[in-house]
């Protein structure tokens, strides 16, 4: 049972415009919530996190959201470049029951900025 | 930003050897550690956790006696997979936490077994 879903596989956008990529999850002990990117046969490179109490966090060009009710988030990037393509991955943890704040991850989505 | 090094960054073995992977933090003390395998076109699939100068907690499905991991520091954990076949084919990725909550991984390592 897939605990953090990236519904879509791939997105593409053009350069100077906005990226939105979406996580849902199904469960409702997370606390605290990543978003990694990551190039092919390189670890996940930290982007920006988010805690359940609030519902938006912003670095730079990039911002997060938080819809707890819908359990979903979002990552927007605004302007997106071409650097920006690798496969962003959504993670979710929880503080409960000595997890250690291990992390459950989505299957990514792969962004692709077109020049 | 934290940094976690992870050494071999690529190894190729015979089937029925051992190899060992390590991972370290390089800037900061690790409360916690983690070993991750990734399959092609596949998510993180975490396979255990480890804290420093106690046993490592598997998760389900991952054999302990396979895949060994030594916490013996604040800096250092390592991964030794033991009698390697070539379905333990993988891309092998470690991260370290401090006390806040994120994250930190290393470049991984790609493990060929022939």
């Amino acid at each position: 049972d897939q605990q953090v879903k990236q519904n879509s596989p791939s997105l593409s956008v053009q350069e100077g415009r906005i990226s939105i990529l979406n996580c849902d999850y199904t469960n409702s002990m997370f606390d605290y919530f990543l978003w990694y990117k990551k190039y092919p046969a390189e670890g996940p490179t930290f982007l920006i996190s988010i805690s359940s109490i609030k519902d938006k966090n912003e670095d730079g060009r990039f911002t997060v959201f938080l819809n707890k009710s819908a359990k979903h988030l979002s990552l927007h990037i605004v302007p997106s470049q071409p650097g920006d393509s690798a496969v962003y991955f959504c993670a979710a943890s929880t503080h409960s029951g000595g997890s250690n704040y291990k992390l459950t991850f989505g299957k990514g989505t792969l962004l692709t900025v077109n020049p | 930003g934290a940094v976690v090094s992870q050494h071999p960054s690529w190894v190729i073995c015979k089937s029925g050897t051992s190899v060992k992977i390590e991972c370290r933090s390089l800037d900061f003390q690790a409360t916690t550690m983690f070993w991750y395998r990734q399959f092609p076109k596949q998510s993180l699939m975490l396979m255990a956790t480890s804290n420093e100068g106690s046993k490592a907690t598997y998760e389900q499905g991952v054999e302990k006696d396979k895949f060994l991991i030594n916490h013996a520091s604040l800096t250092l954990s390592t991964l030794t997979v033991t009698s390697a076949h070539p379905e333990d084919s993988s891309f092998y990725i470690c991260s370290a936490r401090t006390d806040q909550e994120t994250q930190y991984f290393g470049p991984g390592t790609r493990l060929l077994v022939l």
